[in-house]
């Protein structure tokens, strides 16, 4: 993997139902792994950051967990509603570079 | 709460026209970033400064410049507007140099050169 990849790109998924996408990066020079919420006509909002392989971290019913040895993260949804409609970025900063480098985004709908 | 405004939310300007697109955050962050947005295309980084007169090159430059005369407040600058810097706009800061931490958004400009 060069580049920040994410999957599917879009999603569609039925109220109450749950749900999961990925994250594929670099593993080499690995710092650290953004994932952000971007609604639409709203800014992008952090949901997490991770750093160390094993990671799990929980926000609500989103979760996410963090494989940086084969260059992997997954973001879980739980019992989805319709507020988790959003595009899901993930963003990776490597060692020694103040830069994020984003993937294209999975854009998730909820249907009610 | 961290708050980055940005000067517009729509702009449209003309081919050749100069630019000014503004952005100002409230929370003392030494780190401030400039992206645009297209579709099929990841979030991808103009510039970024982690200090007052301080710039860097992001990743697509050209055609851009910057400015960050005040700690709150980054300028970004098209010189000469083309059509293909038609684009959304995101302005973003962070808390410090060397830390890793959250990048805090603003509303995006969404610029239409025609």
């Amino acid at each position: 993997i060069l580049n920040v990849e994410q999957s599917p790109q879009s999603l569609h998924v039925q109220e109450g139902d749950s749900t999961n996408f990925t994250c594929s990066f670099p593993s080499s020079n690995f710092y650290a792994l953004h994932w952000y919420r971007w609604e639409t006509a709203k800014s992008p909002e952090a949901l997490f950051v991770m750093t160390l392989n094993g990671d799990e971290k929980k926000k609500g019913r989103i979760s996410a967990t963090l494989n940086t040895k084969e260059g992997y993260s997954y973001l879980y949804i739980k019992g989805s509603q319709p507020e988790d409609s959003a595009t899901y970025l993930c963003a990776q900063l490597l060692f020694g570079n103040e830069k994020l480098t984003f993937g294209t985004g999975t854009r998730l709908t909820i249907i009610p | 709460d961290v708050k980055v405004t940005q000067s517009s939310r729509y702009l449209v300007k003309r081919t050749g026209e100069k630019v000014f697109l503004e952005c100002v955050q409230d929370m003392d962050h030494e780190n401030m970033f400039w992206y645009r947005q297209d579709p099929g295309l990841g979030l991808r980084l103009i510039y970024f400064s982690y200090d007052v007169k301080m710039k860097e090159k992001g990743d697509i430059p050209e055609g851009y410049s910057v400015s960050r005369e005040k700690k709150e407040r980054f300028s970004l600058i098209l010189e000469s507007a083309s059509t293909n810097q038609t684009s959304m706009y995101l302005c973003a800061s962070s808390y410090e140099r060397g830390r890793v931490n959250e990048q805090f958004f603003g509303p995006g400009t969404r610029l239409t050169v025609l």
